[in-house]
């Protein structure tokens, strides 16, 4: 039974570009979380989905990010004209349920130059 | 402010010593707690979590934590370490219908 899968796991982009991170959950959930963890610092929530629907996107920046969790597919984290306060590592778990036990995938690491 | 606090931020222990890492939080009522362990470069794996019920959780790699209420503190307890438990030790909670809040992490050094 794999685990929450997060695809790259190091990122590399120059200011002004775009970042995707994808985030697969553990199979049957359908509840998704992604966090930022910034150097020396634990993680920061950013949003909460479940399939097609935003739950809780109290922790995301109002500005150049979003998120989506569609019907088929993973979930994607989208960050537009990357500035290099982005970088960090972004962390993605999920949960069978809403406050349920979140299993955390190994983390996308985004270095922006 | 609601918060979690770990207030130890580097600990280092011999090789099998006792170990025991702090975590308090400041919410109303009783949350959901959660130790996690990081190591470097990698995600986050569960140790233990409380619920309800019995204080004393027993978890993964021979962990265990006690929950106190009167102290809300949320301590983490191994009996003797060993050098692979160097890592990265994040206390987190669901305060109530939200999303996890973390600690700020104890970051542990075993020696010989």
């Amino acid at each position: 039974n794999a685990g929450v899968m997060q695809n790259p796991r190091h990122l590399v982009r120059r200011r002004g570009q775009e970042a995707r991170l994808r985030c697969s959950p553990m199979k049957g959930h359908s509840h998704v979380y992604w966090y930022r963890q910034l150097p020396e610092e634990g993680l920061k929530f950013m949003v909460y989905l479940q399939k097609e629907n935003i739950i809780d996107e109290s922790g995301m920046p109002k500005e150049r990010f979003s998120a989506e969790f569609p019907k088929e597919g993973p979930s994607i984290l989208r960050i537009q004209q990357v500035v290099r306060g982005d970088s960090a590592a972004y962390f993605c778990a999920s949960s069978l349920g809403h406050q349920e036990t979140q299993y955390f995938g190994p983390g996308t690491r985004l270095l922006v130059l | 402010a609601q918060s979690v606090t770990q207030p130890d931020i580097h600990i280092t222990v011999s090789e099998g010593a006792s170990l025991e890492l702090r975590c308090n939080y400041s919410y109303g009522a009783t949350p959901y707690l959660f130790w996690y362990v990081q190591s470097p470069g990698q995600g986050l794996q569960l140790l233990l979590k409380y619920f309800s019920g019995d204080t004393l959780v027993q978890g993964i790699k021979g962990f265990e934590a006690e929950f106190k209420r009167s102290q809300s503190s949320f301590n983490l307890r191994k009996p003797s370490v060993h050098w692979s438990d160097a890592a990265e030790y994040f206390c987190a909670v669901v305060p109530g219908n939200t999303p996890l809040v973390f600690g700020k992490g104890t970051r542990l050094s075993v020696i010989a």
